[in-house]
């Protein structure tokens, strides 16, 4: 079965820049989407097929893939960016989420 | 403005059957494209991806439960029904749906708020 691979936790200065990574298998080859989850909250897509905000999502948010790695940047990361993100494709049809990180902002 | 909201049992004993309700509103699975899915997340671990029901009844399951769950959709009351057999304490967690469309890239684009589902003699 198709694996995910992120790092548990990620810290970043407030204002400075985060970025988590998803790795897999050719991943480069695969819509990409990453969620963010807050406790006690449903998750939220932040980022779709790749590279694409969903409105309301701020564009301090940006996704790249390729090879067997996709990033999702948090740029002049904020307070209220602390949260778990998880990355997410279909192979084959199912659905296969990663790991999630913590994003903890210093 | 799309909704979603879970409905089911609690407590679940070990053995039993779970049936889950998802009702929601703003599209309709009698749209091309249109899809609902279940995921859970026990306490404090990652998402795990059940199950997807589309508009034209395609029905997708997760290869490791595939042979404990069922995705059934009523689309004339707007509802999407999760059915897993032989509950587990290892089952123990909160049961999300979720809306599934084309147009952003088949990602989990709207969420329910999630219901509880404890598994204990």
């Amino acid at each position: 079965s198709y694996e995910l691979t992120q790092p548990l936790s990620v810290s970043v200065a407030l204002g400075q820049t985060a970025r988590i990574t998803c790795g897999g298998n050719n991943i480069g080859n695969k819509n990409v989407h990453w969620y963010q989850q807050k406790p006690g909250q449903a998750p939220v897509v932040v980022i779709y097929s790749d590279a694409n905000r969903p409105s309301g999502i701020p564009e301090r948010f940006s996704g790249s893939n390729s090879g067997n790695m996709a990033t999702l940047t948090i740029s002049r990361a904020q307070a209220g960016d602390e949260a778990d993100y998880y990355c997410q494709v279909w192979d084959s049809s199912t659905g296969v989420f990663g790991g999630g990180t913590k994003v903890t902002v210093l | 403005q799309i909704t979603l909201k879970e409905s089911g049992p609690a407590p679940v004993k070990p053995t039993q059957t779970l049936t889950l309700t998802c009702t929601f509103s703003g599209f309709s699975l009698s749209t091309s494209g249109e899809g609902v899915g279940w995921i859970r997340q026990p306490p404090g671990k990652a998402l795990e991806w059940l199950a997807l029901i589309y508009w034209d009844d395609d029905k997708r399951y997760s290869p490791a439960l595939n042979s404990r769950l069922t995705i059934t959709k009523d689309t004339s009351k707007n509802q999407v029904l999760l059915t897993m057999t032989n509950m587990d304490p290892g089952d123990s967690a909160t049961y999300y749906c979720t809306h599934v469309t084309p147009r952003r890239g088949n990602s989990f684009d709207f969420w329910g708020q999630g219901t509880k589902v404890a598994v204990s003699s």
